[in-house]
């Protein structure tokens, strides 16, 4: 069967240092990936998108990968701050499907000062 | 220019009641979604329309339906509300292109008793 799969624990880490944050997918030939990020109450609010024959992707802080080999995308944000604080969510934009996206359950981060 | 709205912010309803939750847009998008919301599940896709005048399933559809009113606006109609359909929902809209960008709205929380 088709999955997405971010971790499924929570993220704590200590103000200052990168956060690394895991997408995984089965069974997808994606022609986009892209990270949203959704706040306690709130809609997701896009943040990247990175495409198939792009291998890196960088927005200020951000960072993100895609190795289509491995099926998977790695998002990171250096010198992390608490109001980094979210819920992370990865989507898949899969090709002739309409431009549906097919969104992860998301991966909780955590920012102690 | 307000992005996407959604009306009701909260409802509760009992088990049986019908009711519609709205969406509206004003970035002159032409495809619009609804999601839900579940812990631990992510963002599932009910119903979406690619274009004013068509809508399709998504990965959840049983239970509800939809109206593409005009371009600005999309609903979704329970018909006879059950206690599982308790959940978030969130409307979402994308432009033209290929990066298909989803701009969310902030979300109904729906209690079924």
């Amino acid at each position: 069967s088709q999955k997405i799969e971010q971790n499924s624990e929570a993220l704590n880490i200590q103000e200052g240092k990168t956060a690394t944050l895991t997408c995984n997918y089965t069974n997808y030939s994606p022609a986009y990936l892209q990270w949203y990020r959704q706040d306690p109450g709130r809609g997701p609010v896009f943040l990247l998108l990175i495409r198939e024959n792009e291998k890196e992707k960088r927005k200020e802080r951000l960072k993100v990968t895609f190795d289509t080999t491995l099926k998977q995308s790695l998002f990171h944000i250096t010198a992390s701050q608490p109001a980094d604080s979210a819920t992370y969510l990865c989507a898949l934009d899969i090709y002739n499907q309409g431009g549906k996206l097919i969104f992860g359950q998301g991966t909780e981060l955590s920012v102690k000062p | 220019n307000a992005g996407v709205t959604q009306t009701p912010k909260f409802q509760v309803l009992k088990t049986g009641q019908s009711m519609t939750l709205q969406c509206a847009q004003d970035m002159n998008h032409n495809s619009m979604y609804w999601y839900r919301q579940d812990p631990g599940m992510g963002l599932r896709l009910i119903y979406y329309s690619a274009s004013e005048g068509t809508t399709d399933k998504g990965e959840v559809p049983n239970g509800y339906n939809v109206s593409r009113l005009n371009k600005r606006e999309f609903s979704l109609r329970l018909e006879s509300a059950a206690p599982s359909q308790t959940s978030v929902y969130f409307c979402a809209s994308a432009g033209v292109g290929g990066k298909k960008t989803q701009y969310f709205g902030p979300g109904t929380r729906l209690l079924v008793l």
